[in-house]
């Protein structure tokens, strides 16, 4: 069974900075995938980014980037420029065992 | 075009009725899930199909019970209701097990439970 542990449950963030949201996870598959989600207040499930666990460079898409430690089970999130937007519930996600396993999720509100 | 659509949005019924939740996915993936957010917004995988197979199915309830018709289908049927249902039930779909390119979500149901 895998275990995924965000323990930053509620941050904040002026706009325009730069926020770290931390994930670590517990997993006993060689091969698998990371990615992390975005839930607005709308509900909808909107994938941010993801990872390959077998290559080491980090994944980016635009303003969001990753830092993914392979030996220590750890991926972060960091998000640059932060706008008023990107205020939502993230969820760290694993993708082993033939599904997703979601961490407790880290609201985040930017403020103006 | 609604990539992974399920009715309906919402869903108000008593205690002890039986309902459905529909999914469907236009994407071509052969995988379907249906995960659970409780009130404290922690998402739970329920079942898993791949190609009209069951693959996952997780402590749930006998009282619910997927259907998979097809590869773009999954159903939901949930019988004799209780209030601890009362959630949002989202549908996904990724294409292989491992969901290498990430898994697409509907909307979600949000059921109340009375």
């Amino acid at each position: 069974a895998q275990t995924v542990t965000q323990s930053q449950p509620e941050m904040s963030v002026q706009e325009a900075e730069t926020v770290t949201l931390s994930c670590t996870y517990d997993t006993s598959e060689n091969n698998y995938y990371l990615f992390w989600y975005k839930q607005p207040p709308s509900r909808q499930m909107i994938l941010v980014i993801r990872q390959e666990a077998y290559k080491q460079q980090n994944a980016t898409e635009n303003r969001f980037s990753v830092n993914f430690q392979k030996a220590a089970k750890s991926f972060s999130l960091k998000i640059s420029d932060s706008q008023l937007g990107d205020t939502a519930m993230y969820f760290c996600a694993p993708a082993a065992g033939n599904m997703l396993t979601f961490g407790g999720g880290t609201r985040l509100m930017v403020k103006p | 075009d609604t990539a992974v659509s399920q009715t309906p949005k919402y869903l108000v019924t008593q205690m002890g009725n039986d309902k459905s939740i529909k999914c469907e996915q236009n994407l071509g993936h052969d995988t379907m899930y249906w995960y659970k957010q409780d009130s404290k917004k922690f998402l739970k995988i329920m079942f898993s199909y791949n190609n009209k197979e069951l693959i996952i199915n997780e402590t749930v309830p006998n009282r619910f019970s997927p259907k998979s018709p097809d590869k773009a289908h999954l159903n939901l049927h949930i019988n004799s209701l209780e209030l601890g249902d009362s959630a949002v039930y989202f549908c996904a779909s990724s294409q292989g097990l491992q969901g290498a390119s990430g898994y697409t979500f509907g909307s979600g149901t949000r059921l109340t439970v009375v």
